[in-house]
């Protein structure tokens, strides 16, 4: 069973500020929450990686609450390239790696 | 971040025979790989960890027998698909763990004919 829960899709505009919120109600303790981009036929590509309040990049941001129950992935100024689906997976701890169980994903929509 | 390659990144077979995927970490050492299924606009499915040294380890409902994984070194996971059907065609994933993040590789089309 995936452990988080996102839209099903959203629709936007270029040049506007894309916010999605992933529900992961029953994180546990060692979790970090990632989200990855996936175009069609291409494998997931990391975008962002997070554990508690706010981490930045190049690319997107991630806020966290201080309970970790859910996380919203913020992409400042959307452009057409930016439609795919976006996954939020949070880690199930496996020694020294991870094992990602995929929920539906969100299907991002930029339009001109 | 790192890279993960997979190879081939399409193959077509006839049905009955077998097909093998190469995942590899190329710029880093992966202890557990896993390997994931996609079907058309329908999210990842886990379908077994591949673990160094040892027996891979398979999700619910995946045929061991059919899906066999190797995984012989710390930079190399491979999936062969045995007596593959057309219902196998999919787009299979594997990814590798460098530090706290996985890593995808590019994905392989298989089409069985």
């Amino acid at each position: 069973l995936a452990k988080t829960t996102q839209p099903i899709s959203m629709d936007s505009y270029e040049g506007q500020e894309v916010n999605i919120t992933c529900s992961h109600n029953n994180i546990a303790t060692n979790d970090y929450i990632t989200w990855y981009q996936q175009f069609p036929s291409q494998g997931p590509r990391f975008i962002i990686q997070g554990y508690k309040t706010k981490v930045t990049n190049e690319v997107a941001s991630l806020f966290i609450p201080a309970d970790r129950k859910s996380s919203t992935l913020s992409l400042p100024r959307v452009s057409l390239s930016d439609t795919a689906v976006y996954y939020c997976l949070v880690g199930l701890r496996m020694d020294s790696s991870y094992k990602l169980i995929f929920g539906s994903g969100t299907r991002l929509l930029v339009r001109p | 971040g790192a890279v993960v390659s997979q190879h081939p990144s399409w193959v077509i077979c006839k049905s009955g025979t077998s097909v093998k995927i190469e995942c590899r970490s190329l710029d880093f050492q992966a202890t557990t790989m896993f390997w994931y299924r996609q079907f058309p606009k329908q999210s990842l499915m886990l379908m077994a960890t591949s673990n160094e040294g040892s027996k891979a380890t398979y999700e619910q409902g995946v045929e061991k027998d059919k899906f066999l994984i190797n995984h012989a070194s710390l930079t190399l996971s491979t999936l062969t698909v045995t007596s593959a059907h057309p219902e196998d065609s999919s787009f299979y994933i594997c990814s590798g763990t460098a530090g706290n993040t996985i890593y995808f590789g590019e994905g392989s089309w298989l089409t069985v004919v």
